[in-house]
This record gives structure tokens, C-alpha cells and sequence, in this order.
């Protein structure tokens, strides 16, 4: 079946603007997790939902990001006021069987972010 | 809390000999393990994991692990490289069983280069 996917796969925006970024899981998959990449920080945990339980924030930089997630599904991570060491990759991730941690998670292609 | 340290940001070896990166963890509970490769302008990929069990992991693509306890390590091994190895390869660390749940923790990253 098809992948974890991801949009957009790139966006360039102006310092202060608040972006989107948009995930859709395996389907099936009740684990969900956001990470990002970038030069000075490599990869780095986000937010990590499972099912219906309250989300794990505490990878979240600033309060200036937010995540949810409708449905179980479909997950959209917020920047608001975006800053220029915003820019990064932006990966989303799911696995299946209650996000045990034994369990495969599988990367969507990531957004680009630039904030100029 | 876990951590993890790839000795070596760039490796380069020529087509069919072995490819050898290294990973160094640091837990105080009993991890889980993981490689990732990402190959350009990709999401990352699963080539195999540690969790419970025989400490030498054989994954995808002819690439092995082997858990070794005493040593905190992790490395990766290839007998015979091959020009499409060529890639990004990311060591990772969870909290297992007892501590930290699922989200991951990467470490900074090996770049293999493949030469004929």
C-alpha cells in the first residue's frame, strides 16, 4: 500500500509568516510522529500521538509550534511567527500496533522548510 | 536518557570492500536499536533493529549489526560495498522497554561514499 506522505514537499516562506505542514499516515497505522532535520540540531524528536491519548509535546522548541491530529489520521504541524532557524526538514513518521518501541516507524519524504 | 555517537560524519570505501560505521549508545535502561539509511531527497528507511534476542541483526540490502553490551556499541557492517550504498546512514536509540517509550534519538549522522 502506499507510504506515509507528506505536503508539501517544499516551502519557502517570509520570516513572521505562520506555515502549515501536512501528514497522512499508513493507513491503519495509530502511531504518529513528527521529527526534524536540520544542519545545526540533525534529527530531532517533535511530537509523538498514539490513538486518542494526550500527545507527547516534549520535543516541541517553542511554544510557537503545535500539532494535531483529526481523526486518528491526517496529522498538520503549525509554526506560527516563523523564525529563519525554522528552516529545516520536516519528517513525519507512523507505525503500526500502538506505537510499542519495538515497533518500525516509517518516514514520509519530508517537507523543506526556508523561511527567508 | 539515551544518546548515541557515530564516530565518523564521513566514510568512503571502494565498490566491494567492507563497509564498517560505528555506533556508540548511551542508556541506562537496556535499548532498543536502530539503523536508518536515507538516500537524497528522501524520507529515511529502516535497514534493521536490535529490540530483544540474538545480538547479531542481519537487515536489508546485506547489511548486519551486531549488539555488543560490554562495548555500548552498534555498529553497522557490509561484507562487499556496492555503488548504490551510497547514502546517509542514521544510528538511533529508544528507552526500550522500561524508560522513554517510543520516539527516537538519533545520532548525527555517517555519509558513506562508494568508489569504483
Amino acid at each position: 500500500g502506499a507510504g506515509v506522505s507528506q505536503s508539501p514537499s517544499n516551502k519557502v516562506t517570509e520570516k513572521g509568516k505562520d506555515v502549515e505542514l501536512r501528514c497522512d499516515p499508513i493507513s491503519g497505522h495509530t502511531a504518529l510522529y513528527w521529527y526534524r532535520q536540520s544542519l545545526g540540531q540533525g534529527l530531532e524528536f517533535l511530537i509523538y500521538f498514539q490513538g486518542n491519548s494526550a500527545p507527547d509535546k516534549s520535543g516541541l522548541p517553542s511554544d510557537r509550534f503545535s500539532a494535531e491530529r483529526t481523526g486518528g489520521s491526517v496529522s498538520t504541524l503549525t509554526i506560527q511567527r516563523t523564525q529563519q532557524e525554522d528552516s529545516a526538514v520536516y519528517l513525519c513518521a507512523s507505525s503500526t500496533k500502538g506505537g510499542r518501541s519495538t515497533d518500525t516507524q516509517y518516514f514520509g519524504p519530508g517537507t523543506r522548510l526556508t523561511v527567508l | 536518557a539515551q544518546s548515541v555517537t557515530q564516530l565518523g560524519s564521513h566514510v568512503s570505501v571502494s565498490e566491494g570492500a567492507l563497509v564498517l560505521l560505528r555506533c556508540n549508545y548511551s542508556s541506562s535502561v537496556p535499548p532498543y536499536l536502530f539503523w536508518y539509511v536515507q538516500y537524497p531527497n528522501q524520507g529515511l528507511q529502516l535497514l534493521l533493529k536490535y529490540t530483544t534476542g540474538a545480538t547479531l541483526v542481519k537487515g536489508i540490502n546485506g547489511f548486519e549489526a551486531e549488539f555488543k553490551k560490554s562495548e555500548t556499541s552498534f555498529h553497522l557492517t557490509k561484507p562487499s560495498a556496492h555503488m548504490s550504498d551510497a547514502a546517509e546512514y542514521f544510528c538511533a536509540v529508544n528507552g526500550g522497554l522500561t524508560g522513554g517509550g517510543n520516539k527516537l534519538t538519533f545520532g548525527t549522522g555517517t555519509q558513506l561514499k562508494v568508489e569504483l
